[in-house]
């Protein structure tokens, strides 16, 4: 069974901090997906990483894709109050998609 | 409309009731998911439909029974559930069939489902 750990599982910070969320597996994905999840909404799709190593950036968010495909990295810098959510990582590999629990960040104006 | 919608938005429902949610997506998508979301739990995949057959099931209780009458439209119909089964169910909706999985999905806001 593939699984996906998030960490940290919480993190509230205050505006303009820079934080980074980790998304860690021991199987290997042939990519990679980063979601937010807005309170009382669906989950929306933020970027998918393919290539190992590769880099990309959102604005703000910066997302990498590990060297080995096991796993990714979103960083934000200078977090803003709307950046609030559940970032949510999943995985897919010749199945449908493998999702992690998710870090539920809390920006604080 | 756009996207994917889903009604109702919320549910309270006695364990000897039966209801359904339904999905519906303007993408011109081919497959449709519907997803479980509980707390401290990742989204839990319940089934799946590519061109309108069901291709997976992950192992979920015979009181949750999908149908997919056409490509735009997925049902989930809800039968004697258990005060466990209270959660979010989002529906997904994505380009290709679960075989390409790179494919990105589109989520709708979800159904809160309460049992009591």
């Amino acid at each position: 069974t593939q699984l996906l750990e998030q960490s940290p599982q919480f993190l509230s910070i205050q505006e303009g901090e820079n934080l980074t969320v980790y998304c860690n597996s021991s199987s290997v994905f042939s990519s990679l997906q980063w979601y937010r999840q807005e309170p009382g909404e669906g989950p929306v799709l933020l970027v998918t990483v393919v290539t190992g190593g590769e880099v990309k950036k959102l604005k703000r968010l910066t997302f990498q894709f590990g060297d080995a495909r096991k796993d990714s990295s979103l960083h934000i810098t200078a977090a803003q109050p709307g950046d609030t959510g559940l970032y949510l990582c999943a995985g897919a590999e010749n199945t449908p998609l493998v999702f992690g629990k998710g870090t539920r960040l809390s920006v604080i104006a | 409309e756009t996207g994917v919608t889903q009604t109702p938005r919320h549910l309270v429902m006695g364990m000897t009731n039966k209801k359904s949610l339904k999905c519906e997506q303007h993408l011109g998508h081919n497959a449709m998911y519907w997803y479980k979301q509980s707390a401290k739990k990742p989204l839990e995949l319940m089934f799946v439909y590519s061109l309108e057959e069901r291709v997976e099931n992950n192992s979920v209780p015979s009181r949750f029974s999908p149908e997919c009458p056409n490509s735009s439209h997925l049902f989930l119909h809800l039968h004697t559930l258990q005060p466990e089964d209270s959660a979010l169910y989002l529906c997904a909706s994505s380009q290709e069939p679960p075989s390409y999985s790179n494919q990105p999905q589109h989520f709708g806001d979800g159904t809160r489902l309460s049992i009591l």
